[in-house]
């Protein structure tokens, strides 16, 4: 299993400013993913956080909007750039060790104003 | 878009019953999972099922899989009023999560 501290818990940030989200995993694990969920909503996969590269994102998710970092097996961060209130939402970090089992943060619910 | 669908999109049912819902997916699967999230949390990890298996159980738990339908059914059988929560299934393609649209399920006391 991992134990996963995400910060933080959650944020009210005005419009046209960024945030970090800081994602730190108790072990080292292969794969990290961010997501995003909004209300009432499921979780959307951002992209996949890979060590020492740069992440690969999902369609409709760009880099210079969501910059990602992943410096070592048991770290990685999100950004969230020049904000609006459609970024409104719960940002969930995950990782997993092969396809096996995922596991959660608690989530950073952000919310623009 | 490699999200799974579920149905029904709610469900409320009395403490003691069963409950089912059932995922439809695109994609070939490595596995399928199922998740479970109590409101405003992290989703928990509840069973795997892989795609060489049709059946799975764990303790009231229990999920089909048909990979001709595309398909995935969890029942969870004499309900409980902790069961309360949001049910994800999860497709794995290849290494990355996808995540179903999700079934809110009540269960009354």
């Amino acid at each position: 299993s991992a134990v996963i501290s995400q910060k933080p818990s959650r944020d009210i940030c005005q419009r046209g400013t960024s945030l970090t989200i800081q994602c730190q995993v108790d072990s080292q694990v292969t794969m990290m993913f961010w997501y995003r969920q909004q209300p009432g909503q499921s979780l959307t996969l951002i992209a996949t956080a890979n060590q020492g590269s740069e992440a690969t994102y999902e369609s409709g998710f760009v880099i210079d909007k969501f910059p990602i970092s992943r410096p070592n097996l048991t770290f990685s961060t999100l950004t969230v750039s020049n904000m609006s209130p459609e970024d409104s939402s719960i940002y969930l970090c995950s990782v997993a060790t092969g396809a096996q089992e995922a596991f959660f943060g608690q989530g950073t619910r952000l919310t623009v104003v | 878009s490699q999200q799974g669908e579920e149905d029904p999109q709610a469900l409320s049912i009395q403490e003691g019953e069963n409950a089912t819902m059932n995922c439809s997916y695109k994609t070939s699967i490595n596995n399928l999972q199922w998740y479970r999230q109590n409101s405003g949390r992290g989703l928990v990890h509840l069973i795997l099922i892989r795609s060489n298996e049709r059946e799975k159980h764990s303790g009231r738990l229990r999920v089909t899989l048909d990979t001709s339908k595309k398909s995935s059914s969890l029942l969870i059988t004499a309900s409980r009023a902790a069961d309360t929560a949001s049910y994800f299934c999860a497709t794995v393609p290849g290494n990355q999560f996808y995540f179903g649209t999700g079934t809110s399920l009540t269960v009354i006391p």
